[in-house]
């Protein structure tokens, strides 16, 4: 059964510091990883995905990495700021259709 | 962009109501997904649909039904709605082609009382 744990589970920066969050899968079998971000009482904003084939995938100030082998998924932030204060979810779909949630990384920035 | 619609951002209904929950989606995704998503616990899949008319169980059916009688709608339906459901409830959509990418509305924040 596939489990995805995201470790921190909460962190507290100082604004401009560069951070990276972490998510392990248990079966390296996925078709993808995708990383969400979640405000307070809102739904999910899709940040990226990656392919089983690739190992990274970037947009402005994130990037996301890939490693199935060993089961893990970073997304590193670039000098952070307070607007990035929010939940940051990831999650893998297998073959099937489901996808497998992690429980999240709580993340703040302060000025 | 692809636009994904609640009915409602907060809803409070009786125990033993019927509850209807709607979600409406603009880009022509086959696949439609409702999430439940309470504090410690995450998101969990209650039902999913792949085509019109078509349905499967997520991970914690029991308690609810859905519809989908046109591709870019698809209700949840809570028979009689107890405590224990309230929650936060989000609907995603997703294509099937090569990414598979899934995309959220806003909620809906429901209270049983």
């Amino acid at each position: 059964k596939q489990e995805v744990t995201q470790i921190p589970a909460a962190l507290s920066v100082p604004e401009g510091e560069n951070l990276v969050l972490n998510c392990s899968f248990t079966d390296s079998a996925i078709y993808n990883l995708q990383w969400f971000r979640q405000d307070p009482g809102k739904g999910l904003t899709s940040l990226l995905l990656i392919q089983s084939s690739q190992r990274e995938q970037t947009s402005g100030r994130l990037n996301a990495s890939l490693d199935k082998s060993s089961g893990r998924s970073t997304l590193y932030i670039a000098a952070s700021q307070p607007g990035d204060s929010a939940t940051y979810l990831c999650a893998v779909k297998r073959n099937t259709d489901k996808l497998i949630f992690g429980t999240g990384t709580r993340l703040q920035v302060f000025p | 962009d692809v636009k994904v619609t609640q009915s409602s951002r907060y809803l409070v209904k009786r125990t033993g109501e019927k509850v209807f929950l709607e979600c409406v989606q603009d880009m022509d995704h086959e696949n439609m997904f409702w999430y439940r998503q309470d504090p410690g616990l995450g998101l969990r899949l209650i039902y999913f649909s792949y085509d019109v008319k078509m349905k499967e169980k997520g991970d914690i059916p029991e308690g609810y039904s859905v519809s989908r009688e046109k591709k870019e709608r698809f209700s949840l339906i809570l028979e009689s709605a107890s405590t224990n459901q309230t929650s936060m409830y989000l609907c995603a959509t997703a294509s099937w082609g090569t990414t598979y990418e899934q995309y959220f509305g806003p909620g809906t924040r429901l209270t049983v009382t």
